[in-house]
Protein backbone atom coordinates (compact mmCIF):
# COMPACT_ATOMS: atom_id res chain seq x y z
CA UNK A 1 0.00 0.00 0.00
CA UNK A 2 0.98 3.70 -0.67
CA UNK A 3 1.53 5.68 2.43
CA UNK A 4 0.72 9.09 2.23
CA UNK A 5 2.47 11.62 5.15
CA UNK A 6 1.39 15.05 5.77
CA UNK A 7 2.80 17.51 7.49
CA UNK A 8 2.45 19.29 9.43
CA UNK A 9 -0.69 17.86 11.35
CA UNK A 10 -1.90 21.29 12.80
CA UNK A 11 -0.55 25.03 12.15
CA UNK A 12 -2.14 27.66 13.31
CA UNK A 13 -1.89 31.38 10.91
CA UNK A 14 -3.44 34.88 11.09
CA UNK A 15 -5.74 35.55 8.06
CA UNK A 16 -3.80 36.71 5.52
CA UNK A 17 -0.94 34.40 5.60
CA UNK A 18 0.56 32.25 3.15
CA UNK A 19 -0.16 28.48 4.09
CA UNK A 20 1.78 25.86 2.28
CA UNK A 21 0.62 21.64 3.55
CA UNK A 22 3.26 19.37 2.81
CA UNK A 23 1.96 15.53 1.33
CA UNK A 24 4.59 12.98 0.45
CA UNK A 25 3.57 9.75 -0.82
CA UNK A 26 5.94 6.25 0.16
CA UNK A 27 6.78 5.60 -3.67
CA UNK A 28 6.08 7.27 -6.75
CA UNK A 29 2.52 8.60 -7.99
CA UNK A 30 3.46 10.65 -10.58
CA UNK A 31 0.51 13.28 -10.65
CA UNK A 32 -2.08 11.30 -8.91
CA UNK A 33 -3.14 13.43 -6.15
CA UNK A 34 -6.31 15.10 -5.08
CA UNK A 35 -6.08 17.78 -2.14
CA UNK A 36 -9.32 17.92 -0.40
CA UNK A 37 -10.97 20.51 2.56
CA UNK A 38 -13.03 18.94 5.23
CA UNK A 39 -14.90 21.88 7.84
CA UNK A 40 -16.49 20.42 11.64
CA UNK A 41 -19.45 18.31 11.04
CA UNK A 42 -19.08 18.78 6.93
CA UNK A 43 -18.05 16.33 3.92
CA UNK A 44 -15.35 16.90 2.62
CA UNK A 45 -15.52 19.17 -0.58
CA UNK A 46 -12.65 18.67 -3.49
CA UNK A 47 -10.21 21.17 -4.03
CA UNK A 48 -7.29 20.01 -6.31
CA UNK A 49 -6.84 16.90 -8.43
CA UNK A 50 -4.07 15.93 -10.75
CA UNK A 51 -2.14 17.46 -7.95
CA UNK A 52 -2.58 20.80 -9.58
CA UNK A 53 -5.76 21.34 -11.15
CA UNK A 54 -8.60 23.04 -9.69
CA UNK A 55 -11.56 21.45 -9.13
CA UNK A 56 -14.55 23.89 -10.73
CA UNK A 57 -15.70 26.70 -8.67
CA UNK A 58 -12.57 26.59 -6.50
CA UNK A 59 -11.10 29.88 -5.78
CA UNK A 60 -7.59 30.67 -7.15
CA UNK A 61 -6.15 31.65 -3.76
CA UNK A 62 -5.62 27.35 -3.44
CA UNK A 63 -2.75 26.03 -5.74
CA UNK A 64 -1.10 22.66 -6.01
CA UNK A 65 2.18 21.40 -6.97
CA UNK A 66 4.46 18.21 -7.28
CA UNK A 67 4.97 15.29 -8.96
CA UNK A 68 6.83 11.66 -8.27
CA UNK A 69 6.52 12.08 -4.17
CA UNK A 70 6.41 15.18 -2.58
CA UNK A 71 3.27 17.49 -3.11
CA UNK A 72 2.20 20.80 -2.11
CA UNK A 73 -1.05 22.80 -1.39
CA UNK A 74 -0.96 26.42 -0.87
CA UNK A 75 -3.44 29.09 -0.48
CA UNK A 76 -2.40 32.34 -0.48
CA UNK A 77 -3.75 34.64 1.30
CA UNK A 78 -6.02 32.89 4.38
CA UNK A 79 -9.33 33.60 5.23
CA UNK A 80 -12.04 32.81 7.62
CA UNK A 81 -13.10 30.52 5.28
CA UNK A 82 -10.40 28.62 5.56
CA UNK A 83 -9.46 27.84 8.93
CA UNK A 84 -10.28 23.47 8.08
CA UNK A 85 -8.56 20.43 8.22
CA UNK A 86 -7.09 19.25 4.50
CA UNK A 87 -6.53 16.18 3.08
CA UNK A 88 -4.67 14.36 0.08
CA UNK A 89 -5.50 11.54 -1.33
CA UNK A 90 -3.32 9.03 -3.50
CA UNK A 91 -5.42 7.76 -6.26
CA UNK A 92 -2.45 5.40 -8.83
CA UNK A 93 -3.02 2.69 -7.37
CA UNK A 94 -5.64 0.47 -4.74
CA UNK A 95 -6.19 0.68 -2.12
CA UNK A 96 -6.69 4.46 -2.13
CA UNK A 97 -5.13 6.14 0.67
CA UNK A 98 -5.33 9.40 2.43
CA UNK A 99 -2.96 11.59 4.63
CA UNK A 100 -3.84 12.20 7.73
CA UNK A 101 -4.88 15.02 7.70
CA UNK A 102 -3.36 19.04 8.44
CA UNK A 103 -5.86 20.84 10.82
CA UNK A 104 -5.22 24.93 10.00
CA UNK A 105 -6.53 26.79 12.87
CA UNK A 106 -6.93 30.68 13.72
CA UNK A 107 -3.95 31.89 15.17
CA UNK B 1 -26.20 20.36 -9.55
CA UNK B 2 -24.92 17.42 -8.59
CA UNK B 3 -26.71 15.78 -5.53
CA UNK B 4 -25.48 12.89 -3.37
CA UNK B 5 -27.57 11.66 -0.14
CA UNK B 6 -26.80 8.73 2.02
CA UNK B 7 -29.01 6.99 3.73
CA UNK B 8 -29.57 3.58 5.57
CA UNK B 9 -27.22 4.68 8.60
CA UNK B 10 -27.91 3.99 11.95
CA UNK B 11 -26.96 1.44 15.01
CA UNK B 12 -26.13 -1.73 14.94
CA UNK B 13 -24.77 -4.88 17.08
CA UNK B 14 -21.84 -5.90 16.53
CA UNK B 15 -21.90 -8.99 14.55
CA UNK B 16 -24.44 -7.70 12.44
CA UNK B 17 -25.51 -6.29 9.34
CA UNK B 18 -26.64 -3.05 7.68
CA UNK B 19 -27.26 -1.47 3.92
CA UNK B 20 -26.45 1.60 3.22
CA UNK B 21 -27.56 3.50 0.31
CA UNK B 22 -26.69 6.43 -1.62
CA UNK B 23 -28.94 8.40 -4.35
CA UNK B 24 -27.50 10.37 -7.15
CA UNK B 25 -29.11 13.22 -8.87
CA UNK B 26 -27.94 15.96 -11.43
CA UNK B 27 -25.66 13.62 -13.46
CA UNK B 28 -25.43 10.56 -15.84
CA UNK B 29 -25.08 8.14 -12.78
CA UNK B 30 -24.23 5.74 -15.14
CA UNK B 31 -20.87 7.09 -16.71
CA UNK B 32 -19.19 7.09 -13.39
CA UNK B 33 -17.26 5.19 -11.20
CA UNK B 34 -18.38 5.57 -7.19
CA UNK B 35 -16.84 5.74 -4.16
CA UNK B 36 -17.40 4.81 -0.42
CA UNK B 37 -15.26 6.63 2.12
CA UNK B 38 -15.85 6.44 6.17
CA UNK B 39 -14.75 8.38 8.87
CA UNK B 40 -14.39 7.27 12.36
CA UNK B 41 -15.23 9.89 15.04
CA UNK B 42 -12.28 12.17 15.79
CA UNK B 43 -10.33 10.35 12.86
CA UNK B 44 -9.15 11.11 9.35
CA UNK B 45 -10.97 9.45 6.02
CA UNK B 46 -10.18 6.01 5.09
CA UNK B 47 -11.23 4.72 1.51
CA UNK B 48 -13.64 1.97 1.70
CA UNK B 49 -14.66 0.85 -1.88
CA UNK B 50 -15.07 1.57 -5.81
CA UNK B 51 -17.24 0.08 -7.90
CA UNK B 52 -16.65 0.42 -11.62
CA UNK B 53 -19.17 1.20 -14.73
CA UNK B 54 -21.18 -1.09 -16.61
CA UNK B 55 -18.18 -1.05 -19.61
CA UNK B 56 -16.00 -2.46 -16.76
CA UNK B 57 -18.60 -4.93 -15.90
CA UNK B 58 -19.12 -2.91 -12.61
CA UNK B 59 -16.03 -4.37 -10.96
CA UNK B 60 -15.37 -3.29 -7.25
CA UNK B 61 -12.13 -2.71 -5.07
CA UNK B 62 -11.92 -3.02 -1.39
CA UNK B 63 -9.71 -1.62 1.67
CA UNK B 64 -8.21 -4.43 3.20
CA UNK B 65 -10.16 -3.92 6.20
CA UNK B 66 -13.59 -4.62 4.73
CA UNK B 67 -13.38 -6.84 2.19
CA UNK B 68 -14.75 -10.23 2.62
CA UNK B 69 -17.84 -8.01 4.64
CA UNK B 70 -18.68 -5.31 3.02
CA UNK B 71 -20.01 -5.18 -0.90
CA UNK B 72 -20.50 -2.58 -3.16
CA UNK B 73 -23.37 -2.75 -5.89
CA UNK B 74 -24.63 -0.08 -7.78
CA UNK B 75 -28.24 0.10 -10.18
CA UNK B 76 -27.88 2.60 -12.92
CA UNK B 77 -31.67 2.61 -13.50
CA UNK B 78 -32.53 3.87 -10.47
CA UNK B 79 -29.02 5.91 -9.88
CA UNK B 80 -28.18 4.78 -6.83
CA UNK B 81 -25.37 3.31 -5.02
CA UNK B 82 -24.95 0.85 -2.25
CA UNK B 83 -23.20 -0.95 0.51
CA UNK B 84 -23.37 -3.86 2.45
CA UNK B 85 -21.77 -3.96 5.33
CA UNK B 86 -21.73 -7.64 7.25
CA UNK B 87 -20.09 -9.21 10.33
CA UNK B 88 -19.57 -5.63 11.72
CA UNK B 89 -16.96 -4.39 14.41
CA UNK B 90 -16.83 -1.76 16.77
CA UNK B 91 -14.14 -0.37 14.39
CA UNK B 92 -16.95 0.29 12.16
CA UNK B 93 -18.02 2.75 13.59
CA UNK B 94 -18.07 5.59 11.33
CA UNK B 95 -19.58 8.54 9.41
CA UNK B 96 -19.59 6.95 5.75
CA UNK B 97 -19.68 9.14 2.80
CA UNK B 98 -21.14 8.66 -1.23
CA UNK B 99 -18.40 9.70 -3.21
CA UNK B 100 -18.32 10.04 -7.42
CA UNK B 101 -15.29 10.37 -9.43
CA UNK B 102 -15.00 12.18 -12.12
CA UNK B 103 -14.61 9.92 -14.34
CA UNK B 104 -13.11 6.32 -15.50
CA UNK B 105 -9.59 4.95 -15.02
CA UNK B 106 -7.46 7.21 -12.29
CA UNK B 107 -9.98 9.18 -11.27
CA UNK B 108 -10.47 11.38 -7.95
CA UNK B 109 -13.31 12.06 -6.30
CA UNK B 110 -14.88 15.38 -7.28
CA UNK B 111 -18.31 15.63 -5.19
CA UNK B 112 -19.24 14.01 -1.71
CA UNK B 113 -22.51 13.10 -0.11
CA UNK B 114 -23.58 14.90 3.44
CA UNK B 115 -22.62 11.52 5.47
CA UNK B 116 -25.17 8.94 7.34
CA UNK B 117 -23.82 8.05 10.53
CA UNK B 118 -22.95 3.93 11.30
CA UNK B 119 -22.65 3.14 15.37
CA UNK B 120 -21.49 -0.65 16.00
CA UNK B 121 -22.36 -1.02 19.82
CA UNK B 122 -23.92 -3.53 21.82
Amino acid sequence: DIQMTQSPSSLSASVGDRVTITCRASQGISNYLAWFQQKPGKAPKSLIYAASSLQSGVPSKFSGSGSGTDFTLTISSLQPEDFATYYCQQYKSYPLTFGGGTKVEIK
Amino acid sequence: EVQLVESGGGLVQPGGSLRLSCAASGFTFSDHYMDWVRQAPGKGLEWVGRTRMKANSYTTEYAASVKGRFTISRDDSKNSLYLQMNSLKTEDTAVYFCARDRGGSFSEIDYWGQGTLVTVSS
